[in-house]
């Protein structure tokens, strides 16, 4: 197993440009959640999904949006790139509550 | 909603000597209590968890305490070694009518260096 995929690792954008995150798992969790790490800050979560078709809010939502159209797939589309999006950003999945299975994570600058 | 505040941000330890991470949280309804080590550069990964209904767990050199009157819980690590060298995280939820980790909150990680 794979386990948890985040493509791309690095990504550098301009104030006002668009990019998606993709997130891959492939442990059939239903459970699936992105989240942004800021220094000093910890993780905050931004969306989840609960299964296809289902989504909600997190913690930290403006300026970022999800679909799960699929099981194993939870993209995260940034509409319009700030600079307070600078961040590393963790895709994770779980099956139900408990342990989170996190993807490599993906650094993103906006300048 | 559920508010975890952890302290130290930074330790510093001999090795061999052990270290202990401490964290407050707020919602008396919180009853589960995961920790996470994220290695640099790497991605979180649970290293021990624990349940309302048990006040420690340990898994070899690693044991969490809880004390829900108190709503704290704590990290020990003994015998350190350099390999302990990370960032902790610890988070707090309650798992009723939870579907995932929706309700999940993480503290603000602490940085634990162990010196040779």
């Amino acid at each position: 197993n794979a386990g948890v995929t985040q493509t791309p690792k690095f990504q550098v954008l301009k104030t006002g440009q668009s990019m998606t995150l993709q997130c891959a798992q492939d442990m059939n969790h239903e459970y699936m959640s992105w989240y942004r790490q800021d220094p000093g800050m910890g993780l905050r979560l931004i969306h989840y999904s609960v299964g296809a078709g289902i989504t909600d809010q997190g913690e930290v939502p403006n300026g970022y949006n999800v679909s799960r159209s699929t099981t194993e797939d939870f993209p995260l589309r940034l509409l319009s790139a700030a600079p307070s999006q600078t961040s590393v950003y963790f895709c994770a999945s779980s099956q139900g509550p408990g342990e989170l299975f996190f993807g490599e994570g993906s650094r993103l600058t906006v300048l | 909603g559920e508010n975890v505040e952890q302290h130290p941000s930074t330790l510093s330890v001999q090795e061999g000597d052990s270290a202990v991470i401490k964290c407050t949280y707020s919602d008396s309804a919180s009853n589960y209590f995961p920790w996470y080590k994220q290695e640099l550069g790497k991605r979180p990964q649970l290293i021990i968890d624990i349940r309302s209904n048990v006040g420690e767990k340990k898994d070899q050199r690693i044991a969490v305490t809880l004390n829900k009157t108190a709503k704290h819980f704590s990290l020990h690590i003994t015998e350190t070694q350099p390999e302990d060298s990370a960032v902790y995280f610890c988070a707090a939820s309650p798992l009723i009518s939870n579907f995932g980790n929706e309700k999940l909150t993480f503290g603000t990680g602490t940085r634990l260096t162990i010196i040779p």
